[in-house]
């Protein structure tokens, strides 16, 4: 059974872009949510949905969004990007609310 | 103040040496906690869910004390393959739905 995956694995953007970034969670897991990890830190929460609908929103800026599909897999959009957007950002799936999750291998982020 | 609070080490301890990780966190209506093993340059993995009774998985014992907001990770007889980055990791709903609120993380090296 396959775990969470993302895509892409790598991404090189420069400062101003935009960004998409996809998550399908394990098969039967209806909740996603995405972190941000930047180097030497550990993941900060950026958003939670459960069946399509977002239930969390961390501390991050409005450039930040994403969406959840009917088939449960999600994006993560970040426009306008800054440097310091930099990071490892996290997928990670979980049968519900309120149970432990599993993350996705992540996508690295580098902003030049 | 931050809402969990780690030791970030690093701990270099000798193989067969008993290791022990601390953890405060913030909010007292906190409902989850865990901890995650995270290696470089990899997603965390779950390693253990942390109750208020304690409980032992093999080698690890985590330890839960409300009163003091306080989560415990203690690893025996370490072994090489323990080398990694250990996250205290507290589930709530500040934010709205159900995140994860992730220490910085605690770097173990075990050295033969």
């Amino acid at each position: 059974d396959a775990g969470v995956t993302q895509s892409p694995t790598h991404l090189i953007k420069t400062r101003g872009q935009q960004v998409t970034l996809r998550c399908s969670p394990i098969s039967g897991h209806k909740s996603v949510s995405w972190y941000q990890q930047v180097l030497g830190q550990g993941p900060q929460f950026i958003f939670q949905y459960y069946e399509k609908e977002e239930r969390g929103r961390g501390n991050f800026p409005d450039r930040f969004s994403a969406r959840q599909f009917p088939n449960y897999s999600s994006e993560l959009n970040v426009n306008a990007l800054l440097l310091g957007d930099s990071a490892l950002y996290l997928c990670a799936s979980s049968l519900a609310n309120g149970v432990g999750y599993t993350f996705g291998s992540g996508t690295r982020l580098t902003v030049v | 103040r931050k809402e969990v609070e780690q030791d970030p080490g690093p701990f270099n301890v000798p193989e067969g040496a008993t290791v022990a990780f601390n953890c405060t966190y913030s909010n007292s209506a906190s409902q989850s906690f865990f901890w995650y093993r995270q290696d470089c340059r990899k997603e965390p993995k779950l390693l253990m869910s942390v109750y208020s009774s304690g409980n032992e998985d093999g080698r690890f014992t985590a330890q839960l004390n409300r009163a003091s907001q306080y989560i415990s990770l203690l690893i025996r007889d370490s072994k090489l393959s323990d080398s990694a980055t250990y996250l205290c990791v507290v589930n709530d709903d500040r934010a709205g739905g159900n995140q994860f609120y992730f220490g910085t993380g605690t770097s173990l090296t075990v050295i033969p």
